[in-house]
């Protein structure tokens, strides 16, 4: 089945660095990549869909400045959290789709910040 | 507005019995829907998907059933195994486009 991969898995960071996390389809190539977070106990969230060589498209109250999203290729995608504080410690996974096809997700990325 | 619920946040089965999740959605352009199984801090992995033309899809012990005017479907796991203790999530696709909208998950416990 498609693999997609993700890294770092676990980063724990300071309050006001930034943070950048790959996406990455190993066995296709993916049009379309999600962004999504995860709470404890609590569902999926999609933050923004990024297409590639175009700018991501954001949910409502996800805020693009902080949270940039890059598709360079139809391999990678990437997320950055900007000025990162402790509340965006959260669980970030990502997905990416053959066109028209199912989602593959990533293992996800484990981010705390102090 | 959720658009994919799922109303059991946790169930709890004795080991061999059969495990039934229900999710409900509340758009009717809503025409793929998948089932998938995340463990606590890996991303989730695809399970059974049916399309709106059928009612019932099956792969080995899960079977997922699709009441389109009660825009209701289920997800049956028999016989339970303990390593099917996860939380499961329920996702629906519309007619064009490539995003899905989940469900808030149910935990499973499978108690040996």
């Amino acid at each position: 089945g498609a693999v997609v991969s993700q890294h770092p898995s676990r980063v724990i960071c300071k309050s006001g660095t930034s943070v950048k996390i790959e996406c990455r389809s190993l066995d296709f190539q993916a049009t379309t990549m999600f962004w999504y977070r995860q709470f404890p106990k609590q569902s999926l969230m999609l933050m923004a869909t990024s297409n590639e060589g175009s700018k991501a498209t954001y949910e409502q109250g996800v805020e693009k400045d902080k949270f940039l999203i890059n598709h360079a290729s139809l391999t990678l995608s990437t997320l950055t959290v900007t000025s990162a504080h402790p509340e965006d410690s959260s669980f970030y996974i990502c997905s990416a789709s053959p066109l028209q096809g199912q989602q593959y997700f990533g293992p996800g990325t484990r981010l705390t910040v102090t | 507005d959720q658009q994919v619920k799922q109303n059991s946040p946790s169930l709890s089965v004795q080991e061999g019995r059969i495990s039934i999740l229900n999710c409900d959605y509340t758009n009717s352009m809503f025409d793929y829907f998948l089932w998938y199984k995340k463990y606590p801090a890996e991303g989730p992995t695809f399970l059974i998907s049916i399309s709106s033309i059928k009612d019932k899809n099956e792969d080995g012990r899960f079977t997922v059933f699709l009441n389109k005017s009660a825009k209701h479907l289920s997800l049956h796991i028999v016989p339970s195994q303990p390593g099917d203790s996860a939380v499961y999530f329920c996702a629906a696709k519309g007619y064009s486009g490539n995003q899905f909208y989940f469900g808030t998950g149910t935990s499973l416990t499978v108690i040996p």
